[in-house]
């Protein structure tokens, strides 16, 4: 099946500074990869995702970028808030099986004001 | 806006015990699944289901089984719980069966003693 790798498993920056999370996942026919922000104590929730008909996606202070090639994806975060704090999942999912996902296994981001 | 509600946010049981945990969802969503959430293995999935009385095994089905008797509702059952079961278990639901945004619930927090 899927394997998907995110790294860092944990991650500190400056209020303000940019943060990267990458995955990277082993099945070439995996297709679309959503990327899921969990505050403390609270659930899971989408933040933005990607197709693999496209390179990069932006929504405001985030994006994400994706090569297929490379089999790899990952998470930009520019100006990082306070509020940015979180557990960060990616996910990778394929046509054929539905809505079955693959999680990575989280990054802790902290961001220091 | 869609609500995925676990009934119990903590539980405590013994060993051996059989244990009931319930996802209700509202926005009538075909699809639900179950969610095991552990610190450095990520989310990963116990079971899904895309229909009323279907059910299908994800990466971990040893030791739990599901029910899906209601659309709008998806049980998880372990049967007979032991140490190893103590995790986050998360419920969610989707609209599409390919590449949908997954709504979770808040979590169900078990610890088998």
């Amino acid at each position: 099946g899927e394997n998907v790798e995110q790294h860092p498993s944990t991650l500190s920056v400056q209020e303000g500074d940019s943060a990267v999370i990458k995955c990277t996942y082993s099945d070439s026919a995996s297709n679309y990869f959503p990327w899921y922000k969990q505050e403390l104590g609270k659930r899971p929730q989408l933040i933005i995702d990607i197709r693999s008909n496209v390179g990069e996606k932006k929504d405001q202070r985030i994006a994400v970028t994706l090569n297929k090639t490379a089999k790899h994806f990952s998470l930009h975060i520019t100006e990082t808030q306070p509020e940015d704090s979180a557990v960060y999942f990616c996910a990778a999912s394929k046509v054929d099986t539905g809505n079955q996902f693959y999680f990575g296994t989280g990054t802790s981001l902290t961001v220091i004001p | 806006d869609v609500k995925v509600t676990q009934s119990s946010r903590y539980l405590v049981k013994r060993t051996g015990e059989k244990v009931f945990l319930e996802c209700v969802q509202d926005m009538d969503h075909e699809n639900m699944f179950w969610y095991r959430q552990d610190p450095g293995l990520g989310l990963r999935l116990i079971y899904f289901s895309y229909d009323v009385k279907m059910k299908e095994k994800g990466d971990i089905p040893e030791g739990y089984s599901v029910s899906r008797e209601k659309k709008e509702r998806f049980s998880l059952i372990l049967e007979s719980a032991s140490t190893n079961q103590t995790s986050m278990y998360l419920c969610a639901s989707s609209l599409y069966q390919i590449g949908g945004e997954l709504f979770f619930g808040e979590g169900s927090r078990l610890t088998v003693l």
